[in-house]
């Protein structure tokens, strides 16, 4: 149990696209989900948090007009990527908590913006 | 959340015992020892977690000194598939009433030889 999908798995877009990556808890219902971002040989960067039903909470330095994050359902939740630029590629996973304290990530998705 | 420091990488020959070391001198009372590890090109993966008492699962075990200012992750034997970026991580459930988001370090970066 307590798996955790992400499509696409790779997406390969145009500078000035926007690109919606989907984050979905298969087998149980999520509350709240994660979005982090990492670059090649750095570690995780949480970018926002997603309550279901609400407002996505951002870290600071994350622009929310251009990282617009919908938690729509207790198991799904989208990320668009809105006028993605080449320095925005990179690797996005998403994680979603079912009870505390552990949390259960996506396998991915890596996004090259040309 | 408390900071933890791990050394940068370490190596291990196959089928032989792994010990991570981290340390986290300024762990409040209340914070959990999280270990989770991510395999190259995929998201983190939970390990184990712990409090106070050490811990046993089917991945690992988690030993815990007695004042809680470092823990050791334990491979019992390890396995090629067992190469990842291991990170430790501290977090309050409790913490701003949220579900927890992880804060990543830098990890320790396993490799293990034939």
């Amino acid at each position: 149990g307590a798996v955790v999908s992400q499509h696409p798995s790779w997406v390969i877009c145009k500078s000035g696209t926007s690109v919606k990556i989907e984050c979905r808890s298969l087998d149980f219902q999520a509350t709240t989900m994660f979005w982090y971002r990492q670059f090649p040989k750095q570690s995780l960067m949480l970018m926002a948090t997603s309550n279901e039903g609400s407002k996505a909470t951002y870290e600071q330095g994350v622009e929310k007009d251009k990282f617009l994050i919908n938690h729509a359902s207790l198991t799904l939740s989208t990320l668009t990527v809105t006028s993605a630029h080449p320095e925005d590629s990179s690797f996005y996973i998403c994680s979603a908590s079912r009870t505390k304290p552990e949390q259960y990530f996506g396998p991915g998705t890596r996004l090259t913006v040309t | 959340d408390a900071k933890t420091t791990q050394p940068n990488s370490m190596e291990s020959n196959e089928e032989e015992p792994v010990h991570l070391p981290c340390n986290h001198s300024t762990i409040s009372g209340t914070d959990y020892i999280h270990w989770y590890r991510q395999l190259p090109s995929q998201g983190p993966e939970y390990v184990i977690h712990g409090l106070t008492s050490n811990v046993n699962n089917r991945m690992a075990s988690l030993a815990i000194a007695e004042d809680r200012k470092s823990s050791t992750l334990i491979l019992h034997r390890a396995t090629l598939r067992d190469a990842a970026v291991y990170y430790c991580i501290l977090r309050d459930p409790d913490y701003g009433g949220s579900q927890g988001n992880l804060i990543f370090g830098k990890g320790t970066k396993l490799s293990v030889k034939p």
